[in-house]
């Protein structure tokens, strides 16, 4: 079966320090990968996706960069951080193509900024 | 471009009651699905249940089922029998299915408390 791991699972960082944050999936082969963030009490917002390696579609201007060095790893970086950066990420994962792509998630990362 | 509304405030139901979480969404594509989704506490995104735009009955998965409602554009997720475990923020999103990319668009999601 298939499952996605992030981590850490929480982070603390100062203003301008860089960041990395790291998703991988197992049992599954060129899934469609999703970084998403979601401020406190809010919906999910969509940060970038990537339908292959080194293919990535950003939705947002923002601080942020991500990264797919290999088929099942997803990688969200920022060289440095705002306080606007803090938030809950989340990454997903969805087989592509035209049926239902249901999004699975992983446990997500609560970044605080400080 | 597409949009979920989810306006109610936060629910509450008394455990063992049904409740219906509700959603409304906008496109003027033909084709798209609709998805529910669970978030407890710990922040996991737990997916519920799927209704399709073409498809001709209203999904059901367990406790869960979706009264879909095309005309209106509304696509409410009903709970029977609800457990304390429900107790949780629901997600509503919607895919436009014009290519093999599933995007989501998520609503602000609704604050369901369930009382013992």
């Amino acid at each position: 079966s298939q499952t996605i791991h992030q981590w850490p699972a929480t982070l603390v960082q100062p203003v301008g320090s860089p960041l990395s944050l790291e998703c991988t999936v197992e049992g599954t082969s060129n899934p469609n990968l999703y970084w998403y963030r979601q401020a406190a009490g809010r919906g999910l917002q969509l940060l970038f996706y990537s339908v292959g390696i080194g293919q990535i579609s950003s939705e947002v201007p923002q601080n942020l960069s991500a990264s797919r060095p290999q088929d099942r790893q997803f990688i969200l970086s920022s060289k440095k951080l705002l306080l606007s950066d803090s938030g809950f990420y989340l990454c997903a994962w969805t087989g592509g193509g035209y049926g239902k792509n249901i999004q699975y998630f992983g446990a997500g990362t609560r970044l605080s900024v400080l | 471009a597409q949009k979920i509304t989810q306006t109610q405030p936060g629910m509450f139901v008394q455990e063992k009651e049904a409740v219906t979480l509700d959603c409304t969404y906008d496109t003027s594509d033909p084709s798209y699905g609709l998805f529910w989704y669970k978030q407890p506490s710990s922040g996991e995104m737990i997916f519920l249940i799927y209704q399709g735009s073409y498809d001709q009955q209203n999904a059901t998965e367990g406790r869960y089922s979706l009264n879909f409602q095309k005309a209106r554009k509304s696509a409410n997720l009903v709970i029977s029998a609800s457990q304390l475990g429900d107790s949780a923020m629901y997600f509503c999103a919607m895919r436009v299915i014009t290519g093999a990319n599933s995007k989501l668009t998520f609503g602000k999601g609704i604050t369901l408390s369930v009382r013992p």
